[in-house]
């Protein structure tokens, strides 16, 4: 059963601490991406990931950061710089970057909502 | 910049059709995304279009793209209760290679 998954599925951190949230996808894609839902917002991307062992800043990676060690998997952490990050957090993917073709399409996992206490 | 904008609500009666607009400002998009949220949950993948068409049709699902507008539109006919979600519009920039979102059309589906 192909798909994205993301955990945990809700988060609670306390003010100063840094978070991980978790994104594994088994769809064989190269490219994945993070970005943060607020309410009654689209979506901004944070950061992305065209392969293995790269990744790109996207519109919103202030107090952010990632790795992209396996293809599988690009973990995002939510760190004490981050002066807002009470959001809804949701990872995708997609095969290709190109910007032109279907293999562009972007698939998405569950979400992580995360509270700062 | 690149922008996409989408109505924020739209309330219809079940069994009639639904129509949702977007508007998007980058003449260089190659795709246009059509997604759907209900509370709690992820993007599901509707459905999407080639900009050098004009019309898809999936079942319940028409998309109409008028280019030189740079305006792509979602109708849902008989509507359900189950259609009731936020629906994203989304553009794909061939000049960066990013999805640009707009902020979401609620579809309140009455009974």
């Amino acid at each position: 059963d192909g798909g994205i998954t993301q955990s945990p599925k809700y988060l609670f951190r306390k003010e100063g601490q840094n978070v991980t949230l978790s994104c594994e996808q088994n769809l064989n894609h190269d490219a994945m991406y993070w970005y943060r839902q607020d309410p009654g917002q689209g979506l901004r991307l944070i950061y992305y990931s065209q392969i293995v062992n790269d990744f790109q800043k996207g519109d919103i990676a202030e107090g952010y950061s990632v790795s992209r060690e396996k293809k599988e998997s690009f973990p995002l952490t939510v760190t004490s710089a981050q002066k807002n990050p009470t959001a809804f957090y949701l990872c995708a993917s997609s095969r290709g970057t190109s910007g032109s073709t279907s293999t562009d399409t972007q698939y998405f996992g569950p979400g992580t909502r995360l509270t700062v206490l | 910049g690149e922008d996409v904008e989408q109505s924020l609500f739209l309330s219809v009666r079940e069994g009639d059709s639904s129509v949702i607009n977007c508007t998007y400002t980058d003449s260089s998009s190659t795709y246009l995304y059509w997604y759907k949220q209900e509370p709690g949950a992820g993007l599901q993948l509707l459905t999407y279009i080639f900009s050098n068409m004009d019309m898809k049709q999936d079942q319940r699902l028409t998309v109409l793209l008028n280019k030189k507008d740079k305006h792509l539109s979602l109708r849902i006919a008989d509507t359900q209760t189950g259609d009731s979600a936020i629906y994203f519009c989304a553009a794909l920039s061939s000049n960066t290679g990013k999805l640009i979102f707009g902020q979401g059309t609620t579809l309140q589906v009455k009974p």
